[in-house]
């Protein structure tokens, strides 16, 4: 079955130090790939999407993800974190065939230490 | 251009009542989807719908209905709420007008608990 896996359920981060964040993906095709980023008692919001093209993706607020066909991953990354990337950062992945379908990793919260 | 709203933003329901989560959006866009977010779950789809009057089922309806009547409105029933519908719901629709797979806007979310 299609599934988003994101491993790392807590993530404690010093201010300044870089941040990777991982996603994997179960699907026999390439889907379309996004990172959103859900701050407390907020909606969720798009930090980046990736459709085709370039496999480094660049997106809001200083964040950057891979595609990495070979690894089904999609890993988010910034070189140098704020005190305000402090929220929970979700995966998602759209299906490229048969019924859309719009599949959520259970989600990574990131803490930021000052 | 408010653009996806929901209410209420809270509630508290006792198990066996009835409820109607509203959704509204004002982008004409054809396409919305109600979403549940429980701990270590992430978000799953209950029920979307293409467009006015065309409403299916996500990958958790039971226990949940929707209409379209029209383009702006997607409420979401609960006929007979139970604990294990206790939850963050949010609705959403693409940002675009175009491919329905496009990334979400999200609603701000309605809290609800089940008592």
């Amino acid at each position: 079955a299609q599934s988003v896996t994101q491993p790392d359920i807590h993530i404690t981060v010093s201010e300044g130090a870089s941040l990777e964040l991982r996603c994997n993906y179960s699907y026999g095709a390439t889907p379309y790939l996004f990172w959103y980023v859900q701050s407390p008692g907020q909606g969720l919001q798009l930090l980046l999407k990736y459709f085709s093209g370039d496999t480094l993706v660049q997106g809001n607020k200083g964040f950057e993800a891979e595609f990495k066909r070979s690894q089904s991953s999609f890993n988010l990354r910034k070189p140098s974190v704020h005190w305000s990337d402090a929220a929970e950062y979700f995966c998602a992945v759209v299906l490229t065939s048969g019924t859309y379908k719009y599949i959520f990793g259970t989600g990574t919260r990131l803490k930021v230490l000052a | 251009n408010a653009g996806v709203t929901q209410t209420p933003k809270f509630h508290i329901l006792k198990t066996g009542q009835s409820m109607t989560l509203q959704c509204a959006q004002d982008m004409n866009h054809g396409y919305l989807s109600w979403y549940r977010q429980d701990p270590g779950m992430g978000l799953r789809r209950i029920h979307y719908s293409v467009a006015a009057g065309i409403t299916d089922k996500g990958e958790v309806p039971d226990g949940y209905n929707v209409s379209r009547s029209n383009t702006e409105d997607f409420p979401l029933r609960l006929e007979s709420a139970a604990p294990s519908q206790t939850s963050v719901y949010f609705c959403a629709s693409p940002t675009d007008k175009g491919p329905f797979y496009n990334e979400q806007f999200f609603g701000p979310g309605t809290r609800l608990t089940v008592l």
